[in-house]
């Protein structure tokens, strides 16, 4: 089973400010198979990337994903208030599909 | 718009059984494979069990090997997950989730709360 490794567990900023966070798998991901999800407190995770780096449809262009192998980063360049949420990262690559245990962004 | 709606979860005793349902719309069901996942604050985001889109093949975890059941109806549009022999750690919010044709989940539904406790 591939284990998905995120830091920080928390980012503290501010609205405006650059949000960087990682997911390292525990084994190379063959064609980036590595997907990113958002979920605010209440409501079900939302598709941000697919493919590490392609946005779904309808996600905004301060959202972008980017690595391979081992290492991915999901980077937003400049926060806005609806982007304060927890950030989870899936790969599926093997079976089973697995996630990692996410990145809260919270309001500084 | 693809909608995916839960119903089923609930209260119930460790041993006891329960089936969440899954209606889709916005979508053509039968062209799609469909997944069940669940969260807990403990163990976070775990795909429990899947099943194709015609049906014939499913996926469990093994966590839930032998005591759940996935299963569809195309013609009603609908997922479903039969529970057996509940246990404690199955406590979770469970969510139906709609395969992308790349294994990733392009559509989630707002879940359904299962509680075994007694």
């Amino acid at each position: 089973e591939i284990v998905l490794t995120q830091s920080p567990g928390t980012l503290s900023l501010s609205p405006g400010e650059r949000a960087t966070f990682s997911c390292r798998a525990s084994q190379s991901l063959t064609s980036s198979q590595l997907a990113w999800y958002q979920q605010k407190t209440g409501q079900a995770p939302r598709l941000l990337i697919y493919g590490a780096s392609s946005r779904a449809t309808g996600i905004p262009d301060r959202f972008s994903g980017s690595g391979s192998g081992t290492d991915f980063t999901l980077t937003i360049s400049r926060l806005e208030p609806e982007d304060f949420a927890v950030y989870y990262c899936q790969q599926y690559d093997s079976s089973p599909r697995t996630f990692g245990q996410g990145t809260k962004v919270e309001i500084k | 718009d693809v909608q995916l709606l839960e119903s089923g979860g609930g209260l119930v005793q460790p041993g006891g059984s329960l089936r969440l349902s899954c209606a889709a719309s916005g979508f053509t069901f039968s062209n799609y494979d469909m997944s069940w996942v669940r969260q807990t604050p403990g163990k976070g985001l775990e795909r429990v069990s899947a099943i194709t889109d015609s049906g014939r093949s499913t996926y469990y975890a093994d966590s839930v090997k032998g005591r759940f059941t996935i299963s569809r109806v195309n013609s009603k549009s609908t997922l479903y997950l039969q529970m057996n022999n509940l246990r404690a750690e199955d406590t979770a919010v469970y969510y139906c989730a709609k395969d992308s044709n790349y294994r990733y989940f392009d559509h989630w539904g707002q879940g359904t709360l299962v509680t075994v406790s007694s």
